[in-house]
């Protein structure tokens, strides 16, 4: 199986910051890469898709890189809306998804 | 709108059954394929089960083979999930989700673009 590993696990930040978050892939995933938000409480919300495309809806602030095993979330421009924790997902085994741990983003 | 709505959860016993309902509406059910992913207390996200769109074939995350198994039924636009010889770990909230696919250079892309709002399951 697909392993995936995120860093940092917690991150504090400021508004207005400029937040990375990484994914590690245990082995390559090509682009099979997902990013959802999830805040305390709620639903978990598709962020991005096959490793950057940004889903109809998400701020343009919310980008996505990377390919193989190696992929980052950015945000440029930290929201206080964006204080959530953020999960990669796998889909290079359709349909045997895979989530990352989850990265913590809270307030600094 | 795309709305999925979960029900079905509650308190019940080690080694007891209990089954799981997700109720889809806005969009052609019978299109789409469907997840149940689960969240324990604190815990970050697992997937459990899939169907394909035709509801004939499915799969499971090796954590719940052999105990949960999903179904559909395409003329009610309805998902289930029958969970039996629960255990203490399998308490969690579970949510369903929709299969969602895009296209880009001819190259298909899979993730779960809708999400039910959960229904928690404790096992205790």
């Amino acid at each position: 199986d697909i392993q995936l590993t995120q860093s940092p696990s917690f991150l504090s930040a400021s508004v207005g910051d400029r937040v990375t978050i990484t994914c590690r892939a245990s082995q390559g995933i090509n682009r099979y890469l997902a990013w959802y938000q999830q805040k305390p409480g709620k639903i978990p919300k598709l962020l991005i898709y096959a490793a950057s495309a940004l889903q109809s809806g998400v701020p343009s602030r919310f980008s996505g890189s990377g390919s193989g095993t190696e992929f980052t979330l950015t945000i440029s421009g930290l929201q206080p809306e964006d204080f959530a924790t953020y999960y990669c997902q796998q889909a290079n085994n359709y349909p045997r998804f895979t989530f990352g741990p989850g990265t913590k983003v809270d307030v600094k | 709108q795309v709305q999925l709505v979960e029900s079905g959860g509650g308190v019940v016993q080690p080694g007891r059954s209990l089954r799981l309902s997700c109720a889809a509406s806005g969009f052609t059910f019978s299109n789409n394929g469907m997840f149940w992913v689960r969240q324990a207390p604190g815990k970050g996200l697992e997937w459990v089960a899939v169907i394909w769109y035709h509801g004939s074939d499915s799969d499971y995350a090796d954590s719940v083979k052999g105990r949960f198994t999903i179904s559909r039924d395409n003329s009610k636009n309805m998902v289930y999930l029958q969970m039996n010889s629960l255990r203490d770990e399998d308490t969690a909230v579970y949510y369903c989700a929709k299969d969602s696919v895009a296209t880009i250079f001819g190259v298909h892309y899979y993730y779960m673009d809708v999400w039910g709002n959960g229904t928690t399951v404790t096992v205790s």
